[in-house]
């Protein structure tokens, strides 16, 4: 079974509209985190926004935040006033297990394209 | 401050080869971990390195190793190369192996096998 679902494989939206990225997760841990990351075109991988298991308040990072249900097993990514440059890929990652031997797993990712 | 370096950027090799990667971490990130990113697989955990021991380790046959130096500088290596392996190689590195600023990546070297 998947532990990290990204069920749309692509996004179009609209310059200045906001969007939402959807993911959720399967983990029978009480502690993991979870993380959004973008890739561009160019490869490198850029870290968003990280939001712990534990955290009552929903995680915002600028333009980003992070729409977090625990009963639910979401994690969405919702991205304000979109811009050109936020095209890209965007993997939604889970950090699970003990301290110390933290597995990470990603998504299969979300192409967004935001249109002029 | 300098990002995570990868080099190559680009790399052919044929079938049977071996190949070595770098990893060149944020100065002063002592953890170092090493994806593989394809188009059918997404990404896929290689293995992990904190302060020069391997602490984690992926899914993969023991044809893919790596190794860590003092300075925290990473390679991987991939002996007897064949075409399945061909992917995008992602390095990252973190101050700690439990942070949660997130891993910080590398452009990655586009490795294809021939």
């Amino acid at each position: 079974a998947q532990k990290i679902t990204q069920t749309q494989p692509g996004m179009f939206v609209q310059e200045k509209e906001a969007v939402t990225l959807d993911c959720t997760y399967d983990t029978s841990d009480q502690s993991y985190g979870l993380f959004w990351y973008k890739q561009p075109s160019s490869g490198e991988m850029i870290f968003l926004i990280y939001q712990g298991s534990y955290d009552e308040q929903n995680a915002t990072e600028g333009r980003y935040s992070l729409n977090f249900q625990k009963a639910r097993k979401s994690a969405n990514l919702v991205i304000s006033a979109s811009q050109l440059g936020d095209s890209a890929m965007y993997f939604c990652a889970m950090r699970e297990g003990p301290s110390g031997t933290y597995k990470y797993i990603f998504g299969t990712g979300t192409r967004l394209k935001v249109l002029a | 401050k300098a990002g995570v370096t990868q080099t190559p950027r680009y790399l052919i090799k044929t079938r049977g080869q071996q190949v070595t990667l770098s990893c060149s971490p944020i100065s002063g990130h002592r953890s170092v971990s090493w994806y593989q990113q394809t188009p059918g697989q997404g990404l896929q955990f290689l293995f992990e390195y904190f302060s020069e021991t391997q602490r984690n380790k992926g899914n993969f046959p023991g044809r893919f190793s790596g190794r860590q130096f003092s300075n925290s500088r990473s390679e991987m290596n991939v002996s007897t190369l064949e075409l399945g392996d061909s992917a995008l190689y992602l390095c990252a590195s973190s101050l700690d192996r439990d942070s949660n600023y997130g891993y910080t990546f590398g452009s990655g070297t586009r490795l294809t096998v021939v």
